[in-house]
């Protein structure tokens, strides 16, 4: 089974960057996509094909990918970030093909 | 607007069965294949299950947790998706999203997503 693995907690204070990474083997010959979930919400698409951000999503939100690591970055820091980000990928020779990773808190000082 | 409405969970024994329904609308249902994902209380996001659109004569597939308990299904006529969950464990408690595919390829993202529903398996 395909594991992506990702830092329990991020911390950051205001305007600062934050970058949470994804690891999982050969990942960056894989697309990653990357869910934000706020507490008590469902989780919300903020950046897909290792780089896209769907409309609505600040620029503030990026991404890259490539060896065994994918990151999502989020420059500028706002309070409204402070959430769990989760990546994503589909490996066929998974016994669950659609894998999430294993999710990471971002707090925001 | 784009609404995924999850309903029919609740409480039910071990080894009770529940159907969950997610209707929809706002898009092209009968177009979109469609997910549920699962979270247990504090934990991750674990894939359920899919069933594919009418392009990919509604393929099934499921995640190794619940293949065999679990089947999805769907009524485009309904703008409906449904998991039905058999033989339920206390492992399988957990809200319950429903999520489309945004497109047809396998690693397409999931765009939109319905805002849960709560199934607790306890005696």
């Amino acid at each position: 089974s395909y594991v992506l693995t990702q830092p329990p907690s991020v911390s950051v204070a205001p305007g600062k960057t934050a970058r949470i990474t994804c690891g999982g083997n050969y990942i960056g010959s894989k697309t990653v996509h990357w869910y934000q979930q706020k507490p008590g919400q469902a989780p919300v698409l903020v950046l897909y094909y290792d780089t896209d951000r769907p409309s609505g999503i600040p620029e503030r939100f990026s991404g890259s990918n490539s060896g065994n690591t994918a990151t999502l970055t989020i420059s500028w820091v706002e309070a409204g970030d402070e959430a769990d980000y989760y990546c994503q990928v589909w490996d066929s020779r998974s016994d669950h093909p659609w894998v999430f990773g294993t999710g990471t808190k971002v707090t925001v000082l | 607007e784009v609404q995924l409405v999850e309903s029919g969970g609740g409480l039910v024994q071990p080894g009770g069965s529940l159907k969950l329904s997610c209707a929809v609308s706002g898009f092209t249902f009968s177009g979109s294949a469609m997910h549920w994902v699962r979270q247990a209380s504090g934990k991750g996001l674990e894939w359920v299950g899919r069933i594919g659109s009418t392009a990919d004569t509604y393929a099934t597939a499921y995640g190794a947790s619940v293949k065999g308990r679990f089947t999805i299904s769907r009524d485009d006529s309904k703008n409906t998706a449904y998991l039905q969950m058999n033989s339920l464990k206390t492992e399988d408690t957990a809200v319950y999203y429903c999520t489309r595919h945004r497109c047809a390829g396998a690693v397409c993202p999931f765009d939109y997503w319905g805002q849960g529903t709560l199934v607790t398996v306890s005696s």
